[in-house]
């Protein structure tokens, strides 16, 4: 079946350290979302990607990092300069008519 | 600027009870709108989208939305609600046309359903 795979599904990132969250599509879709959730902030965008080998900063960019070297890979990055990391990030593809979401990844800074 | 607005941060139902989750959108044309649920630490899921047509829009669970051109508003409602409706609820739209059509979210209206 067609869908979005996020790994791992639990993170725990030391202070300093970079980490790097998976995401990858089999839904053919050429568009991909990084979101970042936090509790009663809703869902806050951190890159997108609208084709291969281009990607734009959504609203909260600082700190994170993307590539989008394949159609079906989007990996989200989470520098130590992202002073505050620990969230639920959710990964998308789709565009206008939707979009289909991941399950999602919970880092934690410890 | 563009803004979704979804009043009520948390609802209570009781189970069986009908329900109705609000959502106002501010927007120069009708956008694409769309409903998306979320059960804790899961992805969303897409309930129902409407893009033309009629304004009534059935989805998925037995949810339903109606849009209201004159209103701005794009409402999510189930007659009888389940304990398992019990997640958050996303309201969301997408310009029909531009460059730039990012979905555009509101903050999400938490249901809590008491038995």
């Amino acid at each position: 079946d067609g869908g979005i795979t996020q790994s791992p599904k639990y993170l725990f990132r030391k202070e300093g350290q970079n980490v790097t969250l998976s995401c990858e599509q089999n839904l053919n879709h050429d568009a991909m979302y990084w979101y970042r959730q936090d509790p009663g902030q809703g869902l806050r965008l951190i890159y997108y990607s609208q084709i291969v080998n281009d990607f734009q900063k959504g609203d909260i960019a600082e700190g994170y990092s993307v590539s989008r070297e394949k159609k079906e890979s989007f990996p989200l990055t989470v520098t130590s300069a992202q002073k505050n990391p620990t969230a639920f990030y959710l990964c998308a593809s789709g565009g206008g008519v939707g979009y289909t979401f991941g399950s999602g990844t919970r880092l934690t800074v410890v | 600027a563009q803004s979704v607005t979804q009043p009520d941060i948390h609802i209570t139902v009781s189970e069986g009870a009908s329900l109705e989750l609000r959502c106002n959108y501010s927007y120069g044309a009708t956008p694409y709108l769309f409903w998306y649920v979320q059960s804790p630490g899961q992805g969303l899921q897409l309930l129902l989208k409407y893009f033309s047509g009629d304004t009534l829009v059935q989805g998925i669970k037995g949810f339903e939305a109606e849009f209201k051109r004159s209103q701005s508003s794009f409402n999510l409602r189930k007659p009888s609600v389940h304990w398992s409706d019990a997640a958050e609820y996303f309201c969301a739209v997408v310009p029909r046309a531009g460059n730039n059509r990012k979905l555009i979210w509101g903050l999400g209206t938490s249901l809590a359903v008491n038995p």
